[in-house]
């Protein structure tokens, strides 16, 4: 079957450090990915994709590769800052699937000023 | 520009009553979502609609559980006899066609069953 894994929370930073989330993932087909974002008190919303291999999503300061070798989409940024904080989910959609999407668990972030 | 809305932002309910969750998707969006999302979890697919119809129902965890898009707009997420279990955040998504993965999320329906 399809599976999202993500690192653990919660993430604690200090602005303008540099940060790294990981998302492994599993599925039977050729996925897109995705990661979605979830500011306090609202909907998740779409932060950046990719489709296939080596292609390379970004958005606000976010960027995350599409890595069919280790079947990874790790979210990076330079440097954040304190509106960064939520919560950071990592999904996939494989081709065909109805579903849409699959989830992972979500990382908390919180930055510091 | 109204995004997804959903309406109770917030409900309790006691043990074995029925509960009735609504989703108001964005104007013109054919395919609408319902997700669930238990605490500390991301969401899990319940349900999917193409229109009317429910194109994929497989997500729905039991029988107690129903979901309804009559005029292809709005729907509702019908819970019957819940259970504690049945706590959890609902969400609705929608998008202007499927297969390009790009979700319109709710802020959800906070459900607590008591």
């Amino acid at each position: 079957g399809n599976s999202v894994t993500q690192m653990e929370g919660p993430v604690t930073l200090s602005e303008e450090a540099f940060l790294t989330i990981n998302c492994t993932y599993t599925a039977t087909g050729y996925p897109s990915l995705f990661w979605y974002v979830q500011y306090p008190g609202e909907g998740l919303q779409l932060l950046l994709k990719a489709t296939k291999a080596d292609d390379k999503g970004s958005n606000k300061g976010f960027e995350a590769t599409y890595r069919k070798e280790t079947t990874s989409f790790h979210l990076e940024k330079g440097s954040v800052q304190v509106s960064d904080s939520a919560v950071y989910f990592c999904a996939l959609r494989v081709s065909g699937s109805a579903r849409q999407l699959t989830f992972g668990s979500g990382t908390q972030l919180t930055v510091l000023p | 520009g109204a995004g997804v809305s959903q309406t109770p932002s917030n409900k309790v309910t006691e043990k074995g009553k029925y509960v009735e969750l609504r989703c108001d998707p964005i104007s013109g969006h054919t395919a609408l979502y319902w997700y669930r999302q238990s605490l500390g979890q991301g969401p899990e697919f319940l349900i999917y609609f193409q229109g009317t119809g429910a194109a994929d129902d497989s997500g729905l965890p039991n029988d107690r559980f129903f979901a309804v898009r009559p005029e292809g707009s709005v729907s509702t997420l019908k819970i019957q006899r819940t259970e504690r279990g049945d706590s959890a955040v609902y969400l609705c998504a929608s998008s202007a066609r499927t297969g390009n993965g790009e979700l319109f999320f709710g802020e959800g329906s906070r459900l607590t069953v008591l």
